[in-house]
């Protein structure tokens, strides 16, 4: 059963430049997450997407932005990049409307670095 | 507001020992799941173990048990036989069921076994 797969794991931007990050969740999971986790800040939820539709969203600037499509693959976008936006970004994947006891099955993370 | 605390930043333990990792909670929703995680340095985040607020009984997987004390909002897990390859950062996170799938989490514990 194939996990959670984020594309690409590495990635090398350039100040002001803009970012698309890709997640293709576990067959039959309809919720993805998003999670920036910097050594400063932690780990921060970004938003949430279910059935195509962004149900929650964290506390970040309209710089990022998402969206999930029907086969319930999710992009993450970041325009007008920033050093602090350097961090790993974590996708995460769940079969159901709410928490479960399975919890989530997280991807390994596309590790942005700003220069 | 959801609070998760780990106030343990480092913890060291020798090889086949048991080990405890501190979580403290906050939350005023009555629905709510406790969960670990760890996290090796490749990024990726393991799921361990889960706890539903309104399970009467603690959680176990395996050689990971979690020891929730409701009324002091505590959510510990605990290691027994620790082996080299537990070495990682561990993060207690909880979810809310009114909040759909948003995880809050600690700040974490890294944790070294000692051979």
């Amino acid at each position: 059963k194939a996990g959670v797969t984020q594309t690409p794991r590495y990635l090398i931007k350039t100040r002001g430049q803009q970012v698309t990050l890709s997640c293709s969740p576990i067959s039959g999971h309809r919720s993805v997450s998003w999670y920036q986790q910097t050594p400063g800040q932690g780990l921060q939820f970004l938003f949430e997407y279910f059935s195509e539709t962004q149900r929650n969203k964290g506390n970040f600037p309209g710089r990022f932005s998402g969206r999930q499509f029907s086969n319930s693959r999710s992009e993450m976008n970041v325009s007008t990049l920033e050093l602090g936006d350097s961090a790993l970004y974590l996708c995460a994947s769940s079969p159901t409307g709410g928490p479960s006891n399975y919890g989530y099955t997280f991807g390994s993370g596309t590790r942005l670095t700003v220069v | 507001a959801q609070k998760i605390t780990q106030t343990q930043p480092g913890m060291f333990v020798q090889e086949k020992e048991a080990v405890t990792l501190d979580c403290t909670y906050d939350t005023s929703d009555q629905s709510y799941g406790l969960f670990w995680y760890k996290q090796p340095s490749s990024g990726e985040m393991i799921f361990l173990i889960y706890q539903g607020s309104y399970d009467e009984q603690n959680a176990t997987e395996g050689r990971y048990s979690l020891n929730f004390q409701k009324a002091r909002k505590s959510a510990n897990l605990v290691i027994s036989a620790s082996q080299l390859g537990d070495s990682a950062m561990y993060f207690c996170a909880m979810s809310v069921w009114r909040a759909g799938n948003q995880f809050y989490f600690g700040t974490g514990t890294s944790l070294t076994v000692i051979p």
